[in-house]
């Protein structure tokens, strides 16, 4: 066990449809990380928060939307899913805001992941 | 814009058969090298940090190392627990992210 929870840890759902998936970082970590992971793309950097508020976005579909909330846990949303969005969704959590440097305390951890299935 | 490029995609040894497994990294100024195991269904599992080039790291049955160029996870004497997908990653400059490689996938048979 991480100390980082994700859930739900499966989904399946409709074209069209609007999901959440939600993220509990590790006790004391102030930073959450959202990738994607597909078999043809590879993990894919969505968007990460420090401490509530937006810190970075990588390749995030507009479709798609996260937040972090003020005990740090965040939520990814997922809205007018598609074929093409079912993939692995994983949240990773640092204790700052710096995912490089020469300190453990930027160390990315990840949880188990969120698999989604879009039929 | 940072490229991190893994090779082989795929390599399967022998338990007891010695391997590296290579990780290429174009970055305009390195703030580390980071390797992660991943099991099957699971969540990035961190192995090793590297900051500097001649750095070498040892866990096990696993030695990563560093280069300006290039980093390398050498694997000796394998065994079938040793089997996964191996991710290597950088930050990019403001730190705000891990890029990460294709990963290489490790089977080893018994």
């Amino acid at each position: 066990d991480s100390g980082v929870t994700q859930t739900p840890k499966h989904l399946i759902t409709a074209t069209g449809q609007r999901v959440t998936l939600r993220c509990s970082p590790r006790s004391g970590d102030l930073s959450v990380y959202w990738y994607q992971q597909s078999l043809d793309q590879g993990l894919q950097f969505l968007i990460q928060y420090y401490n509530g508020e937006e810190r970075a976005k990588g390749n995030i579909l507009e479709r798609f939307s996260a937040q972090q909330f003020p005990d740090l846990h965040s939520e990814l949303n997922l809205s007018s899913l598609e074929l093409g969005d079912s993939a692995l969704y994983f949240c990773a959590s640092s204790v700052d805001g710096r995912a490089g440097g020469n300190s453990g305390a930027n160390v990315l951890t990840f949880g188990a992941g969120s698999r989604l299935t879009v039929l | 814009e940072d490229q991190v490029t893994q090779s082989p995609e795929a390599l399967r040894l022998q338990e007891g058969e010695s391997s590296s497994l290579n990780c290429s990294y174009t970055v305009s100024g390195l703030r580390g090298l980071f390797w992660y195991r991943q099991d099957p269904g699971k969540g990035p599992e961190f192995l090793f940090t590297l900051y500097s080039a001649g750095e070498e790291k040892e866990k096990e049955r696993l030695k990563a190392t560093l280069t300006k160029k290039e980093s390398f996870l050498h694997i000796t004497a394998p065994k079938p627990e040793d089997s996964a997908t191996y991710l290597c990653a950088v930050p990019d400059n403001a730190g705000n992210m891990l890029t990460f490689g294709g990963g290489t996938r490790l089977m080893v048979k018994p």
